[in-house]
């Protein structure tokens, strides 16, 4: 299996531009996370999904923020209007969940570098 | 909610020497504690990981610590290479992967 696949790998835009990464989860696997990375907060949940369902939105920092699943191997994450706050690293994981209670590895993909001008 | 809690965030050993990185975590329901190393330009990959009905678990240089009354775990690694050099993540959870709060990572330097 090849992984778990995000593009584009890099992302360089002017704020107030539209932004859409896309991640391919392992699969068979059946929860698919976004999370961000930044110097100052570390790894943050922003949403995942269980079956294509979105589950639990908490993490999404503003509106400006969605995300999607419109079938079993594919997510996007978009943000609409970008801003310079929004520059991080967003890794997609997906995992397989053997039965509830059972946390499992997550496997992430190699990461959507934003950066917001 | 969890709040985990990593040191140190930086560390630098020589080769062959050991490392150890300590986490402690706020939320006593919390019965999950996995390890992932990040390498420069990768996603977190896990490397090992502790449920709490053990209080250790090895494999291979890398071991891990658990001890659930004083609420900490620690990750060793014995006999470094300078591949070991990545930034660790600690993690918590209560059991599913959806409540699983990470550590702000120590940056392991490993210097030949």
């Amino acid at each position: 299996d090849a992984g778990v696949i995000q593009s584009p790998r890099h992302e360089v835009t002017e704020m107030g531009q539209e932004v859409t990464l896309r991640c391919k989860p392992i699969s068979g696997h059946d929860y698919l996370f976004w999370y961000r990375q930044t110097m100052m907060r570390g790894l943050e949940l922003l949403i995942y999904f269980n079956n294509n369902v979105p589950i639990d939105d908490s993490g999404m920092p503003e509106d400006r923020f969605s995300a999607k699943m419109p079938n079993a191997s594919f997510s996007t994450l978009k943000i609409q209007p970008s801003e310079p706050r929004d520059s991080a690293v967003y890794f997609c994981a997906s995992s397989f969940y053997g039965a509830p209670g059972r946390a499992g590895e997550l496997f992430f993909g190699e990461g959507s570098r934003l950066t917001v001008l | 909610g969890e709040n985990v809690e990593q040191h140190p965030s930086t560390l630098s050993v020589q080769e062959g020497d050991s490392a150890v990185i300590k986490c402690t975590y706020s939320d006593s329901a919390s019965n999950y504690f996995p390890w992932y190393k990040q390498e420069l330009g990768k996603g977190p990959q896990l490397i090992i990981d502790i449920r709490s009905n053990v209080g250790e678990k090895k494999d291979q240089r890398i071991a891990v610590t658990l001890n659930k009354t004083a609420k900490h775990f620690s990750l060793h690694i014995t006999e470094t290479q300078p591949e070991d050099s990545a930034v660790y993540f600690c993690a918590a959870s209560r059991g599913n992967n959806n409540d699983m709060r990470f550590g702000a990572g120590t940056r392991l330097t490993v210097k030949p």
